[in-house]
C-alpha cells in the first residue's frame, strides 16, 4: 500500500515568487493536513481539508492557501514568498475526520528554500 | 504561546537503558496525545497515542504515562537500542473537532535522542 506522496521533494524559489506543493494521500484517506517544520518554530499546523472543504486552519497568514480535489489529492500554495517561508512542508493524511480514531500518516515532505 | 512544552531538547542514553521524554500541555480541551518518531529526511511516524481515560499505555518497548491533573505525559523507551536514535515529538489535539474535520496537532519542540552502543 503506497504511503503519502509529496512532490516535489526539493524546491528553490526566489523571494516574491509563488509556489505550489502537491500531496497524494493514502488511497481511501479523505482528510489531508499540512504542516510547516522549521528548526526555530518546530512543527506547526497550517490547515486541514476533508471532502474538498477546508475544515480547520492554523495561525498562518493568508499567503498560505490550499485546496483538495475530489480524489482527495491536495495542493498547497504560498504566494509572495519570504525568506522565512524556507521550511520542510509536510502533508499528513487520515482515513477520517476524527483525529484520535484514525491518526495521521505523514509524507516525507517538500523541502522549500527561498533565496 | 507554546501550548505543549517538551523536555529535554537532547538526550543520550546507553544501549539497554531507559529513555524518558516529558511533555506538559496547557489547553484542557486537548484529549488526544500522540508521540511521533522522525528520522532524518523522513516525515514523523506515529509511535503510540493515549487518551485521558487511561493513565498508561504500553506497546512493545514504548510506554506512555499520563497525568491528567498535572497536565503532563511522558514517553518511556525500555531497552533502548541504537535504531531508536531519532527525534521524538509529543503532540496534542482534540479527538473530535467541532468543525467537522480532523483537529490540527500541536507539537512539542522535539527531543533529539542518541542511543550509544
Amino acid at each position: 500500500k503506497a504511503g503519502v506522496t509529496q512532490t516535489p521533494r526539493y524546491l528553490i524559489k526566489t523571494r516574491g515568487q509563488q509556489v505550489t506543493l502537491s500531496c497524494s494521500p493514502i488511497s481511501g484517506h479523505r482528510s489531508v493536513s499540512w504542516y510547516q517544520q522549521t528548526p526555530g518554530q518546530g512543527l506547526q499546523f497550517l490547515f486541514e481539508y476533508f471532502s474538498e472543504t477546508q475544515r480547520n486552519k492554523g495561525n498562518f497568514p493568508g499567503r498560505f492557501s490550499g485546496r483538495q480535489f475530489s480524489n482527495s489529492r491536495s495542493e498547497m500554495n504560498v504566494s509572495t514568498l519570504e525568506l522565512g517561508d524556507s521550511a520542510l512542508y509536510l502533508c499528513a493524511s487520515s482515513l477520517g475526520a476524527v483525529t484520535a480514531a484514525y491518526g495521521y500518516t505523514f509524507g516525507s515532505g517538500t523541502r522549500l528554500t527561498v533565496v | 504561546q507554546q501550548q505543549v512544552k517538551q523536555s529535554p531538547q537532547s538526550l543520550i542514553v546507553q544501549k539497554g537503558g531507559i529513555s524518558i521524554i516529558n511533555c506538559a500541555y496547557e489547553n484542557t480541551a486537548f484529549d488526544y496525545f500522540p508521540w511521533y518518531q522522525q528520522f532524518p529526511g523522513k516525515g514523523p511516524a506515529l509511535l503510540i497515542a493515549i487518551r485521558p481515560d487511561v493513565s498508561e499505555k504500553k506497546e512493545g518497548r514504548f510506554t506512555i504515562s499520563f497525568n491528567k491533573s498535572a497536565k503532563q505525559f511522558s514517553l518511556h523507551i525500555m531497552d533502548s537500542q541504537p535504531g531508536d536514535s531519532a527525534t521524538y515529538f509529543c503532540a496534542a489535539s482534540r479527538a473530535r473537532y467541532s468543525g467537522g474535520g480532523a483537529d490540527g496537532l500541536t507539537f512539542g519542540k522535539g527531543t533529539h535522542l542518541i542511543i550509544q552502543p
